[in-house]
């Protein structure tokens, strides 16, 4: 069975530059989570969906950030413009229960 | 409110030799626990869970950790690492869907 796939799994940029992340849950998953985690602290949830839906999205700084999920499968995060506290591995989960959540391995992204 | 507490932020032993890493948790309701595994550049693995029943869960990798509701905690051990365990360890409970995580306890086994 193939994994959370996620992608790009590098990124740099400036400030202020936009920057969009990709995710791919497991076959059939039908909640996607997206975490934060900055350097030393735990995965911190932005935003939950179930199907193409929007479950929970109270953590997300939304003057910045944005998130879809059209179609029920993948999806998307977007940062526009990125800060520098915005450094952080963005981890994409999926679960097919809504208990035992699978994780991809992230995009690392560094703002200069 | 939910939170997690991970005591130690990292912990040094030796190949062969027993390790615990603590977890505290709080919760106002039925808790679940988790504790899950992050190798170098990978995503987090799950390890073991406590939902109900026996207060002693047994993972993968040889782990196990004793859900204590009087002390509310869910220590997590091995009786002998290895070099492979090398990793950050993550706490988390899970409040209706959604797993709040702790600040994580960087293992490290020395040869």
């Amino acid at each position: 069975e193939a994994g959370v796939a996620q992608s790009p799994r590098y990124k740099i940029i400036e400030k202020r530059q936009s920057v969009a992340f990709w995710c791919n849950p497991i076959s059939g998953h039908a909640t996607l989570y997206w975490y934060q985690q900055i350097l030393g602290q735990g995965p911190k949830l932005l935003i939950q969906f179930q199907n193409n839906g929007v479950v929970d999205d109270s953590q997300l700084p939304k003057d910045r950030f944005s998130a879809e999920r059209l179609k029920g499968v993948d999806s998307t995060l977007k940062i526009q413009p990125a800060k520098l506290e915005d450094s952080a591995v963005y981890l994409c989960a999926s679960s097919f229960d809504r208990e035992d959540q699978y994780f991809g391995a992230g995009t690392r992204l560094s703002v200069l | 409110a939910q939170s997690v507490t991970q005591l130690d932020s990292q912990v040094p032993v030796f190949e062969e030799a027993p390790v615990e890493l603590r977890c505290n948790y709080s919760s106002s309701v039925s808790v679940y626990l988790f504790w899950y595994v992050q190798y170098p550049n990978q995503g987090l693995q799950l390890l073991l869970k406590y939902l109900s029943g026996s207060t002693l869960v047994k993972g993968i990798n040889g782990f196990e950790a004793e859900f204590n509701k009087s002390q509310t905690s869910f220590h997590l051990r091995k009786p002998s690492v290895h070099i492979s365990d090398t990793a950050e360890y993550f706490c988390a409970v899970r409040v209706t869907d959604k797993l709040i995580f702790g600040t994580g306890t960087r293992l490290q086994v020395f040869p």
